[in-house]
């Protein structure tokens, strides 16, 4: 079965500085895809970046990038210039595509801190 | 473009009781998943809807149920509650997964 950890249950950084968010996963599978999903007060899961096994090249979108290493099966999240409303649950997530329709693995999540 | 909205927001139900959360994707998203949100377990994936049919199920008793209508929509249900069914129940919909799911606010469920 996969399994996803997050072994950082919580991090703190400080405004305008930059924070990085540690992920490891374990899967028998070739193909697959990663996520990381935000969580603030509100509940609403917001998706903050995805990253397809196949693809070498690391996902970025503005402030945030990944660290996507395959052979040692790491998907780290670096968050720039930190601003206080990053603050928030984050969870690395897991599809192994095909049919695992729907099903995203988790992991236990890192609360991020925002210091002003 | 309306997100995905779940109803009710906070639920209280006694033991023994039944609860049905309702979940409404975002407008062409067919794939709708549910989720278990719980302090102690995390998130765990309850099943997954698409085009009314369950396509995928994950490691729960069959106490816990749900549908999908024509438009989409989403109902699940659970049957004689326990007070470990309280939790914080998300839906999210796709129009393929492997694109990202959109989750809603969930539903706060507190059985006592």
């Amino acid at each position: 079965a996969q399994t996803v950890t997050q072994s950082q249950p919580e991090m703190s950084v400080q405004e305008a500085e930059t924070v990085t968010l540690s992920c490891t996963y374990d899967t028998s599978e070739s193909d697959y895809y990663l996520f990381w999903y935000k969580q603030p007060p509100s509940r609403q899961m917001i998706l903050v970046i995805r990253q397809e096994a196949y693809k070498q090249q690391n996902a970025t979108e503005n402030r945030f990038s990944v660290n996507f290493q395959k052979a040692a099966k790491s998907f780290s999240l670096k968050i720039s210039d930190s601003q206080l409303g990053d603050a928030a649950m984050y969870f690395c997530a897991y599809n192994a595509g095909g049919t695992s329709y729907g099903k995203l693995t988790f992991g236990q999540g890192t609360i991020l801190t925002v210091h002003p | 473009k309306a997100g995905v909205t779940q109803t009710p927001r906070y639920l209280i139900k006694t033991r023994g009781q039944q609860v049905t959360l309702s979940c409404s994707p975002i407008s062409g998203h067919r794939s709708v998943s549910w989720y278990q949100q719980t302090p102690g377990q995390g998130l765990q994936f309850l099943f997954e809807y698409f085009s009314e049919t369950q396509r995928n199920k994950g490691n729960f008793p069959g106490r816990f149920s749900g549908r999908q209508f024509s438009n989409s929509r989403s109902e699940m249900n659970v049957s004689t509650l326990e007070l470990g069914d309280s939790a914080l129940y998300l839906c999210a919909s796709s129009t393929t997964g492997i694109y990202g799911y959109t989750f809603g606010s969930g539903t706060r469920l507190t059985v006592v």
